[in-house]
């Protein structure tokens, strides 16, 4: 079974531009949350959707902003990119959505590393 | 506030030995806590889940504890080897009522020396 792909794995943007990140899960799971990641933060959750719907989001500014498709393929996108939106964006699939009962574990991709100049 | 504390500095030990990493939080009552881990580059990768109603889970050579009056899980490995150093995250379902995401710990990078 194939697992979690993230594309692409490194880009480079500049202050400004704007930048969509694309996620496949593991097949039949229907579930795919984002996280960004780093040095300081660690793990922040971004969003979650399931069955093309948002479920759940966290706290970041409006410039960030997501969605999915009827095959559960997941984007995300950032516009008017700062130099702090610099990081490794990590999408994670399950096969059911988060909530109580649900203990899950999450798959994670291998990251999209995002630098922004 | 909420937060949720693994020790930021880096845990070294001699391979063959016990490495035990703590997972300490606050203003949480979470349904469940996950241990993951990550090596430099990649994503995680999930290892133990542990539920509020368990006190002990064991994988091998891993093992979890869960202490809610604590607020603090516990996480072993036994008989370390350096192909286990990497960053290990801890994680939990933040626990009331709604949706809920599965929040993280910052980490702990473990390295074992052989």
């Amino acid at each position: 079974k194939a697992g979690v792909t993230q594309t692409p794995r490194y880009l480079i943007k500049t202050r400004g531009q704007q930048v969509t990140l694309s996620c496949s899960p593991i097949s039949g799971h229907r579930s795919v949350s984002w996280y960004q990641q780093t040095p300081g933060q660690g793990l922040q959750f971004l969003f979650e959707y399931f069955s093309e719907t948002q479920r759940n989001k966290g706290n970041f500014p409006g410039r960030f902003s997501g969605r999915q498709f009827s095959n559960s393929r997941s984007e995300m996108n950032v516009s008017t990119l700062e130099l702090g939106d610099s990081a490794l964006y990590l999408c994670a699939s399950s096969s059911q959505p988060s909530g109580r009962g649900n203990t899950g574990e999450l798959f994670f991709g291998e990251g999209s590393r995002l630098t922004v100049l | 506030s909420q937060k949720i504390e693994q020790n930021s500095e880096a845990l070294n030990i001699q391979e063959g030995k016990t490495a035990t990493l703590t997972c300490n939080y606050t203003n949480y009552s979470p349904a469940y806590l996950q241990w993951y881990r990550q090596d430099p580059g990649r994503g995680p990768v999930f290892l133990l889940l542990i539920r509020e109603n368990e006190k002990e889970k064991r994988k091998e050579r891993l093992k979890v504890t869960f202490d809610t009056t604590l607020k603090q899980s516990l996480f072993h490995i036994t008989a370390a080897q350096p192909a286990d150093s990497a960053t290990y995250l801890c994680a939990l379902d933040p626990g009331g009522t709604g949706r809920r995401a599965l929040t993280f710990g910052s980490g702990t990078r473990l390295q074992v020396q052989p």
